[in-house]
């Protein structure tokens, strides 16, 4: 079945950086674009990154552009959020979520998450 | 800036039917937005329940319904379940790969 699992998230200072990973299975990884979305301890959730299938095009909320880059190794079926100057704002689940395969979809498959938490 | 529009809280009585909505700021939502919709309960990942306006996900009941209501997006839940109780969430599509969420409704059955 379709899988995707998260890991990497914890606890960092300010300013300091972290790199997310996001292992997928049960699908053909290199099809679909693949996204980042975070959700803060007790609020919505919000959107935070997008790469197209093969790795040609980056889009990012602007709340952390400049900061974060998200990539990916289709050879490894793995899709990745290196998060830099990391902020006490930017404290939350982060959870990678399938796109769409030659479509517009958000959604076709979450993760469970990984909580990342920035604190002094 | 787009900023999307759900109402924060919702309440039916079991058996009943709610519709939330997913409006924009500035502007009407249409199916170009690929409106899309996801169900949250505390302490769980969120889980998709309709994409594409009105598409359900794989083994979503058919309680639940999207559709376009004047100018929002809108989900439908007939026959309220208890366990329909949860924070529900619409995103929009904004172009350039980018998308926005609505700050989520929630619902309460009781």
């Amino acid at each position: 079945q379709v899988q995707l699992v998260e890991s990497g998230g914890g606890v960092v200072q300010p300013g300091r950086s972290l790199r997310l990973s996001c292992t997928a299975s049960g699908f053909n990884f290199v099809n679909y674009d693949m996204h980042w979305v975070r959700q803060a301890p007790g609020k919505g959730l919000e959107w935070v990154a997008v790469i197209w299938y093969d790795g040609s095009d980056k889009f990012y909320a602007d709340s952390v552009k400049g900061r974060f880059t998200i990539s990916r190794d289709n050879s490894k079926n793995t899709l990745y959020l290196q998060m830099s100057s990391l902020r006490v704002e930017d404290t939350a689940v982060y959870y990678c979520v399938r796109g769409g395969y030659t479509s517009v979809r958000l959604g076709g498959a979450w993760g469970q998450g990984t909580l990342v938490t920035v604190s002094s | 800036q787009t900023v999307v529009t759900q109402e924060p809280a919702f309440s039916v009585s079991p058996g009943g039917t709610v519709t939330l909505t997913c409006g924009l700021r500035s502007g009407s939502v249409s199916s170009s937005d690929y409106p899309t919709w996801f169900q949250q309960s505390p302490g769980q990942a969120p889980r998709t329940l309709i994409y594409n306006t009105n598409i359900r996900s794989s083994g979503v009941t058919d309680r639940f319904s999207g559709s376009i209501l004047g100018n929002k997006a809108a989900l439908t839940i007939t026959g309220a379940q208890a366990d329909d109780e949860s924070n529900y969430y619409c995103g929009l599509y904004v172009g350039r790969g980018l998308w926005v969420f609505g700050g989520g409704t929630k619902v309460t059955v009781l």
